[in-house]
């Protein structure tokens, strides 16, 4: 199973906005509503930020949104906060209990 | 609080086998699925096996499907990943993970245990 295709890094400043996108296929992504991301500090274990497309966990700040067209998910962050730096992976589920995972991007807080 | 910690890391040859546990608490472990996924230095992440609650239901990636063995033991709380044939390219951290309610995410992870295969 092909990796999800996220851009490697991504960047803003303090309050602005950033979408990381998730590229997938029919098979993965465009197929089923069971998007999750996460976003992983370094050294740190990752932490589930959405799941199931565009539900957040509680304690999830509400900055944190994500959506779904087609074969492409997306993971936005408004007002974008220096805590926010890290990487971010998609996840997908891709059929028969498979999870299909990004590559991961990194984003700077500028 | 949800706690999940893996051990049973180290270092070991190829071809060697490793068995990692996970011990978990704070929640009713036996009506939880439980995963272990992987992140090898400097690389993303990478989904290995998954577990259902009872135990009787068990996935694994293709990447490992046959040389892994996952299982757990609801009386101790715990779900171990018996690593077989290690290869150079199995090296990397060790994550286990509860599956949350919708069976297709994790919502609690552990810190991890790092595996290295090296001769």
């Amino acid at each position: 199973q092909s990796a999800l295709t996220q851009p490697r890094s991504v960047s803003g400043s303090p309050g602005q906005s950033v979408i990381i996108s998730c590229s997938g296929t029919s098979s993965d992504v465009g197929g089923y509503n069971f998007v999750s991301w996460y976003q992983q500090h370094p050294g740190k274990a990752p932490k589930l930020m959405i799941y199931d497309v565009s539900k957040r966990p509680s304690g999830v700040p509400d900055r944190f949104s994500g959506s779904k067209s087609g074969n492409t998910a997306s993971l936005t962050i408004s007002g974008l906060q220096a805590e926010d730096e890290g990487d971010y992976y998609c996840c997908s589920f891709s059929g028969t209990y498979t999870l299909t995972i990004g590559g991961g991007t990194k984003l700077t807080v500028l | 609080e949800v706690q999940v910690v893996e051990s049973g890391g180290g270092s070991v040859q190829p071809g060697g086998s490793l068995r990692l546990s996970c011990a978990a608490s704070g929640f009713t472990f036996n009506t939880y699925s439980m995963a272990w996924v992987r992140q090898a230095p400097g690389k993303g992440l990478e989904w290995l096996s998954y577990i259902s609650s009872s135990g009787f239901t068990i996935y694994y990636a293709d990447s490992v499907k046959g040389r892994f063995i996952i299982s757990r033991d609801n009386a101790e709380n715990s779900v171990y990943l018996q690593m077989n044939s290690l290869r150079d390219e199995d090296t990397a951290m060790y994550y286990c993970a509860r599956v949350g309610w919708g069976e297709y995410y994790f919502d609690y992870w552990g810190q991890g245990t790092l595996v290295t295969v090296s001769s």
